[in-house]
């Protein structure tokens, strides 16, 4: 079964540092990857996506993640971090066979310091 | 367009108590999904359906989940009896064509429910 592991529960960042959410799946064949971004009190946003083609993925809000198959890794990043982006990210894993399914990873909670 | 409106935002219920939430997805999307969320287990699948029909309920934790999906703007999740291990926030989510390809799931504002 597929799933996905994001080992830091909370990160505490600096504005205008730079970021790296950690995101590890596992699936048996190419996955089909995201990260989401949930604000308080609000619904989950879609950040970006990864099918196939280029590992290095652009998304909204200047975040990008890049694919490593070699390390079952699909890691979020950010040059510089904005106050406003203290919220929580998932990264989640969908299914590519008989289904529509998402598999999100716990989330990690990530705190700005201005 | 409105996203995807879900109503209540907050509920508050008895133990026992029936309890319905609702969800109107996107207009023109064919898939429909219900998620849970809590601390403990973090954001789990319940059911989808796809053009009203339900795909995949494997997820619904026991009977007394009901999910339905009456025609393609309308949705409800119901518990009956509620209990308190019930508490959590409900998130009701709607894509396109439901291929995972070409298409994004959006999601509602989710329904905040406790149950005392």
């Amino acid at each position: 079964a597929q799933s996905v592991t994001q080992p830091d529960i909370h990160i505490t960042v600096s504005e205008g540092a730079s970021l790296e959410l950690r995101c590890n799946y596992s699936y048996g064949a190419t996955p089909y990857l995201f990260w989401y971004v949930q604000s308080p009190g609000q619904g989950l946003q879609l950040l970006l996506k990864y099918f196939s083609g280029d590992t290095l993925v652009q998304g909204i809000k200047g975040f990008e993640a890049e694919f490593k198959r070699s390390q079952s890794s699909f890691n979020l990043r950010k040059p510089s971090v904005h106050w406003s982006d203290a919220a929580e990210y998932f990264c989640a894993v969908g299914s590519t066979g008989g289904g529509n399914k998402l598999t999100f990873g716990t989330g990690t909670q990530l705190k700005v310091e201005l | 367009d409105a996203g995807v409106i879900q109503s209540p935002r907050h509920e508050v219920t008895e133990m026992g108590q029936e309890v319905t939430l609702r969800c109107k997805p996107i207009s023109g999307h064919d898939y429909l999904f219900w998620y849970r969320q809590t601390m403990m287990r973090g954001l789990e699948l319940l059911i989808y359906f796809n053009n009203n029909v339900p795909i995949d309920d494997s997820g619904m934790p026991e009977d007394r989940f009901s999910a339905k999906m009456p025609n393609a703007s309308f949705s409800t999740l119901k518990i009956q009896p509620s209990e308190p291990r019930d508490s959590a926030v409900y998130f009701c989510a709607s894509s396109l064509a439901g291929g995972l390809y070409t298409d994004t799931q959006y999601f509602g504002p989710g329904t905040r429910l406790t149950v005392l």
